[in-house]
């Protein structure tokens, strides 16, 4: 089992609409999650950051984690065009080895 | 302007020639990390340094050899590749090792 999966998509909305990315991780003691944004042939920006259960809101953007379900997903409210991008989710794990480990991503596809 | 410069932007070697990718962080962050993005693949962690002693080593070949001076420098020593190392080469930072990274530019590296 991979340590952070997440489905490759391409995931594809509407320009205006919600657009819901979900990640899963294994069973560790987890302590961070990340969520990221990469445009092709781009570095990974950050997005957000969560620590805690619940929902995290910036902006367009809310993150929800829950950890009983070793479940953590990005919303993007009012989609555009401009947010087509591979979205990364990252989690750092409560050991010694200060690992921030990656999912595969998600391909998000805006349409205009 | 990022916080963390990665230099060369583009490097292309053949398998007997030896380099250095440089990575340089302006953000007075402790831990400094080591990432390989192969196309299609997931980023996948090489190694990390936290307070310049290196914590993590993520089974990566001895062809790769870092090296970390300082909290602020972070090189990765490259000799006798092979063409299956080519890919986009990540160095990130972060301010504790369980929040948030940052990442450089990348390093376009083609073993030829």
């Amino acid at each position: 089992q991979k340590e952070v999966e997440q489905n490759s998509g391409p995931l594809s909305v509407p320009e205006g609409a919600i657009a819901s990315l979900n990640c899963t991780y294994s069973d560790r003691v987890s302590q961070s999650f990340f969520w990221y944004r990469q445009y092709s042939g781009k570095s990974p920006e950050l997005i957000m950051s969560i620590y805690s259960n619940g929902d995290k809101e910036d902006g367009r953007f809310t993150a929800q984690l829950n950890k009983a379900s070793q479940y953590v997903s990005l919303l993007i409210r009012d989609s555009q065009p401009s947010d087509s991008a591979t979205y990364l989710c990252a989690v750092k794990w409560e050991d010694s080895s200060y690992k921030l480990i990656f999912g595969s991503g998600t391909r998000l596809l805006v349409r205009p | 302007e990022t916080g963390v410069t990665q230099t060369p932007r583009h490097l292309v070697m053949g398998m007997t020639n030896k380099k250095s990718l440089k990575c340089e962080q302006h953000l007075g962050h402790n831990a400094m990390y080591w990432y390989k993005q192969s196309a299609k693949k997931p980023l996948e962690l090489m190694f990390v340094y936290n307070f310049k002693e290196q914590t993590e080593n993520n089974s990566v070949p001895s062809r790769f050899s870092p090296e970390c001076p300082n909290s602020s420098h972070l090189f990765l020593h490259l000799h006798t590749l092979q063409p299956e190392d080519s890919a986009l080469y990540l160095c990130a930072s972060s301010q504790e090792t369980y929040t948030e990274a940052f990442f450089g530019q990348g390093t376009r590296l083609t073993v030829v």
